[in-house]
C-alpha cells in the first residue's frame, strides 16, 4: 500500500516569497491533516479536512496560510507571504475515516527554510 | 495549546537497557497514541490505547494508561541503537464530531551501541 506522498521534500525561500506544498493521501482516506512542526517541538495541527470540507482550521494563520482539498483527494498548503518563523517541517497525514480508533499515517514532510 | 506532554525531554541509555517515557494530559480523551519520529522523517504510528484499556503490548513495546492520573507510559524493552528517535504521544479528542489528534513536545531517546 502506497503511503502519504508529499512534495517538495525541501524548499528554501526568501521572506515575503510564496511557497506551496502538495500532499497525496493514502487512497480511500477521507480525513487529511496538515501539521506544522518547528524544530524541537511536536507537530501542531494547522487544518483538518474531511473529504473536501474543512473540519478544523482554528490554528491556521489565515492571513498568510491557505489550504484546499479539491475533489477530496490531493491537498495543497500555501504560504504567502512567508515569514522567518514559518521555517518548519510541514507534515501531511491521512486517516481512513472519522472514527477515533483509526491509525493516522504521516508523510515524510516538506522542510521549509525561510531566509 | 498542546494536550499531551512527554517527559523526560531527553533520555540517553545503553543498548540492552529499558527506556521509559511518560505522557501527561489535561482533559478527557477517547484514546492515546504513541508515535516515533526518526531524524528528518515523518511520524510512524507505534500503538494506540483506548480510554477503557489499561495496558497494551506490541513486540518490545508496552504502553500503560491511567485515566485517573491522566497519564500514560511507553516502555521499550531491550533497547537497540535503531530505537534512537523522538517519541510523541498524541491524545485524541473529539471536536465537532471529528477526531483531532494533539501532540506533545516529545521525548528524544538516544540508545548508545
Amino acid at each position: 500500500e502506497a503511503g502519504v506522498a508529499q512534495s517538495p521534500r525541501y524548499k528554501i525561500i526568501e521572506k515575503r516569497q510564496s511557497v506551496a506544498f502538495w500532499c497525496n493521501p493514502i487512497s480511500g482516506h477521507a480525513t487529511l491533516y496538515w501539521y506544522q512542526q518547528i524544530l524541537g517541538q511536536g507537530p501542531k495541527l494547522l487544518i483538518q479536512f474531511q473529504n473536501n470540507g474543512v473540519v478544523d482550521d482554528s490554528q491556521l494563520p489565515k492571513d498568510r496560510f491557505s489550504a484546499e482539498r479539491l475533489k477530496g483527494v490531493d491537498s495543497t498548503l500555501k504560504i504567502q507571504p512567508a515569514k522567518l518563523e514559518d521555517s518548519a517541517v510541514y507534515l501531511c497525514a491521512s486517516r481512513q475515516g472519522h472514527i477515533s480508533g483509526n491509525t493516522i499515517y504521516f508523510g515524510e514532510g516538506s522542510w521549509l527554510t525561510v531566509v | 495549546s498542546q494536550q499531551g506532554e512527554e517527559d523526560p525531554q531527553a533520555l540517553s541509555i545503553q543498548e540492552g537497557e529499558n527506556a521509559t517515557m511518560n505522557c501527561s494530559y489535561k482533559t478527557s480523551i477517547n484514546n492515546l497514541q504513541w508515535y516515533r519520529q526518526n531524524s528528518g522523517r515523518g511520524l510512524v504510528h507505534l500503538i494506540l490505547i483506548r480510554s477503557n484499556e489499561r495496558e497494551k503490548h506490541s513486540g518490545r513495546l508496552r504502553v500503560t494508561l491511567d485515566t485517573s492520573k491522566k497519564s500514560s507510559s511507553l516502555l521499550i524493552t531491550a533497547s537497540r541503537a535503531a530505537d534512537t528517535a523522538s517519541y510523541f504521544c498524541a491524545t485524541g479528542q473529539k471536536s465537532g464530531g471529528s477526531y483531532i489528534p494533539t501532540f506533545g513536545r516529545g521525548t528524544s531517546l538516544i540508545v548508545h551501541p
